[in-house]
C-alpha cells in the first residue's frame, strides 16, 4: 500500500497562475482533508471531505477550490495564485471523520 | 475558532532524561483528541487518538493521558532518544464540527547527546 500520495512534490508559481495539487489515498478511506501548514501557524484545514461526493470549508478556505473526484482522489486548485499562498500543503485522509488521519508527504509550494 | 495551545513551544533534553508537555483544549463539546508525532523533512504520523476522560494511552516509552474535564491532556516520553527528535502535535475534535481536527502549533523536542 502506499498510503496517501500527492503530486507534484515542489512547485514554482507566478502570481495569477493556476494550478491543480493532486491526492490519492489507497486505505479505502471515507474522509479526506488538505491543510496549509506555514512557519508558527501549525497545520491549519483548508477543505475537508467528509465521504465521497461531499466537500465543505475549513478553516482557510479562500483562493482555493476542491474536488472529491471519487473515493480515492481530492485534489486542491489554486485559480490564481497568491504570495500569500506560498505554504506547504498536506492532504490527509481517515477511515471516519473521527479516526487518526494519514498524512501524504506534502507539497511545498512557493508563488512568486 | 477553536484554541487548542501546546507548551513549552520548545524542548532541549538530554539524552535518557524524561519529558513530557501539554496540550489545552475547550472541555465543553469534547469528542477526541489526537496526538502527532512530525518529524523534519516528514509528514505527521498519529500517535493516539483518545475519546474517554481518564484515557491512558501508551506506546513504547511515549504515554499520553486525557482529562477532559479540565481540558488538558498531557504527553510523556521516557529515557528520551535523539530518535525521539521532532515536532509533537495535538487536535481536538468537538462534537460540533464533525471532521475538523483543530491542531496546537506543537511542542518541538530535541534530545541530544
Amino acid at each position: 500500500n502506499a498510503g496517501v500520495t500527492q503530486t507534484p512534490k515542489f512547485q514554482v508559481l507566478k502570481t495569477g497562475q493556476s494550478m491543480t495539487l493532486q491526492c490519492a489515498q489507497d486505505m479505502n478511506h471515507n474522509s479526506m482533508y488538505w491543510y496549509r501548514q506555514d512557519p508558527g501557524m501549525g497545520l491549519r484545514l483548508i477543505y475537508y471531505s467528509a465521504s465521497e461526493g461531499t466537500t465543505d470549508k475549513g478553516e482557510v478556505p479562500n483562493g482555493y477550490n476542491v474536488s472529491r473526484l471519487n473515493k480515492r482522489e481530492f485534489s486542491l486548485r489554486l485559480e490564481s495564485a497568491a504570495p500569500s499562498q506560498t505554504s506547504v500543503y498536506f492532504c490527509a485522509s481517515s477511515e471516519s471523520w473521527t479516526g487518526k488521519q494519514f498524512f501524504g508527504p506534502g507539497t511545498r509550494l512557493t508563488v512568486l | 475558532i477553536l484554541n487548542v495551545e501546546q507548551s513549552p513551544q520548545s524542548l532541549h533534553v538530554q539524552e535518557g532524561d524524561s519529558t513530557n508537555f501539554t496540550c489545552s483544549f475547550p472541555s465543553s463539546n469534547f469528542y477526541a483528541l489526537h496526538w502527532y508525532r512530525w518529524e523534519t523533512a516528514k509528514s505527521p504520523e498519529a500517535l493516539f487518538v483518545m475519546t474517554l476522560n481518564g484515557d491512558e494511552k501508551k506506546k513504547g516509552r511515549i504515554s499520553a493521558t486525557l482529562n477532559t474535564k479540565e481540558g488538558y491532556s498531557y504527553l510523556y516520553i521516557k529515557g528520551s532518544q535523539p530518535e525521539d527528535s521532532a515536532t509533537y502535535l495535538c487536535a481536538f475534535l468537538n462534537t460540533g464540527t464533525a471532521s475538523k481536527l483543530t491542531f496546537g502549533t506543537g511542542t518541538r523536542l530535541q534530545v541530544t547527546l
